[in-house]
């Protein structure tokens, strides 16, 4: 069966540190992997989609790498503020064409 | 600019009980997405509108019914509403390959 696995236990980092979540996947052949942060009672906010054929891509202090043979993706915050402390998703388009999320990490960045 | 608007944002209801939950989108997309989010099982989608006329079942579809009203209204429905449908629901538009948009959520109880 299709699988979307995100560690499920906190990641509690430093400020100014580089935050690193991970997002394995088995049994999917994606065209795209895309990552959401998710603050508590609010829905999640899109932040970057990688494609297959991309190795890795950069949005201001955001890096995402994707590794099709590994079938893993690593998602990175570079010099981490308290506000960057949430909860990160990462999604994939299953067989149906629908969009499937992972259960999440939840970043806590301490000042 | 309003995004993804979602009706109610809370609503308790007795089972048995019926309800539609009300999503509108205004940024001309094509698809929308009902998805439902539960503590330890991340985000589920129930149904979706590919397009305008258009709606298909996803993991979740079981007491359930969807319209699209149009291109910028998308509607879920509980007929007869039980504990088991106690979740939050969040509606999601998007155009194809791109990142999805979501509402602020509607936390249903059903007592």
């Amino acid at each position: 069966s299709q699988k979307i696995e995100q560690n499920s236990e906190a990641l509690n980092i430093q400020e100014g540190k580089t935050a690193t979540l991970t997002c394995n996947y088995t049994n999917y052949s994606p065209a795209y992997l895309q990552w959401y942060r998710q603050d508590p009672g609010r829905g999640p906010v899109f932040l970057l989609l990688i494609r297959e054929n991309e190795k890795e891509k950069r949005k201001e202090r955001l890096k995402v790498t994707f590794d099709t043979t590994l079938k893993q993706s690593l998602f990175h915050i570079t010099a981490s503020q308290p506000a960057d402390s949430a909860t990160y998703l990462c999604a994939l388009l299953n067989a149906g064409n629908m969009l499937t999320f992972g259960g999440g990490t939840r970043l806590m960045v301490k000042p | 600019n309003a995004g993804v608007t979602q009706t109610p944002k809370f609503q308790v209801l007795k089972t048995g009980q019926s309800m539609t939950l009300q999503c509108a989108q205004d940024m001309n997309h094509n698809s929308m997405y009902w998805y439902r989010q539960d503590p330890g099982m991340g985000l589920r989608l129930i149904y979706y509108s590919a397009s305008e006329g258009t709606t298909d079942k996803g993991e979740v579809p079981n007491g359930y019914n969807v319209s699209r009203l149009n291109k910028r209204e998308f509607s879920l429905r509980l007929e007869s509403a039980a504990p088991s449908q106690t979740s939050v629901y969040f509606c999601a538009s998007s155009e194809v390959g791109r990142g999805y948009t979501f509402g602020s959520g509607t936390r249903l109880t059903v007592v």
